[in-house]
């Protein structure tokens, strides 16, 4: 079956490493995306990417860095410069203009 | 980028119709208006969109007004299980080509027994 996988579900961390966040997914589709999710927020836009080697900023991308060198595969690192790390980061991916995003389960980063 | 408004919460009695309204007087005329909920702690499961025309499907109808500044989404029965939060987005397409989803805080919606 298609879908979009992130790993690990929980994660954590000591204060001042940086960590990878796996997004994968097997839908061919064009376009990634990485969210942060507070309690009892909305989504906010960390990194986009449409296409292989190119990748955008969203609203909240500082500390974090992002590579997309394979289509079906989207990481994102949380850096020791990302003052507030511990929360629920959620990938998203779509075929370009078309349809909706396909969300994965998430991954619960805590960083103590 | 189009922005969103919803209500915080909304309260549904089991089986009668659950109607989550939705501001976007930002929206331009190619943006779609997406609907999305998220069930505690899982990813957003897609519901429906539009662009002009109201639309339906198994799960829900979309109301878009004519003027396109609002829009409804309407669970025609609601059940125990639609009790999560529902996000109204517009999705944007930049100036490079690439497309945007942003989400707003989203209705809480609790459907009660």
């Amino acid at each position: 079956d298609g879908g979009i996988t992130q790993s690990p579900k929980y994660l954590f961390r000591k204060e001042g490493q940086n960590v990878t966040l796996s997004c994968e997914q097997n839908l061919n589709h064009d376009a990634m995306y990485w969210y942060r999710q507070d309690p009892g927020q909305g989504l906010r836009l960390i990194y986009y990417s449409q296409i292989v080697n190119d990748f955008q900023k969203g609203d909240i991308a500082e500390g974090y860095s992002v590579s997309r060198e394979k289509k079906e595969s989207f990481p994102l690192t949380v850096t020791s410069a990302q003052k507030n790390p511990t929360a629920f980061y959620l990938c998203a991916s779509f075929e370009g203009g078309r349809t909706e995003a396909f969300f994965g389960q998430g991954t619960r980063l805590t960083v103590v | 980028d189009a922005k969103t408004t919803q209500p915080t919460s909304m309260d549904c009695a089991e089986g009668r119709a659950a109607n989550l309204p939705c501001n976007h007087s930002t929206i331009s005329g190619n943006e779609y208006v997406y609907w999305y909920r998220q069930i505690h702690s899982q990813g957003p499961q897609y519901i429906i969109h539009g662009l002009k025309n109201n639309e339906t499907n198994e799960m829900a109808s979309l109301i878009i007004t004519e003027d396109r500044k609002s829009s409804t989404l309407i669970l025609p029965h609601a059940t125990l299980r639609d009790t999560a939060v529902y996000y109204c987005i517009v999705r944007s397409r930049t100036t490079s080509g690439t497309y945007k989803y942003i989400f707003g805080t989203g209705t809480r919606l609790k459907v009660l027994a």
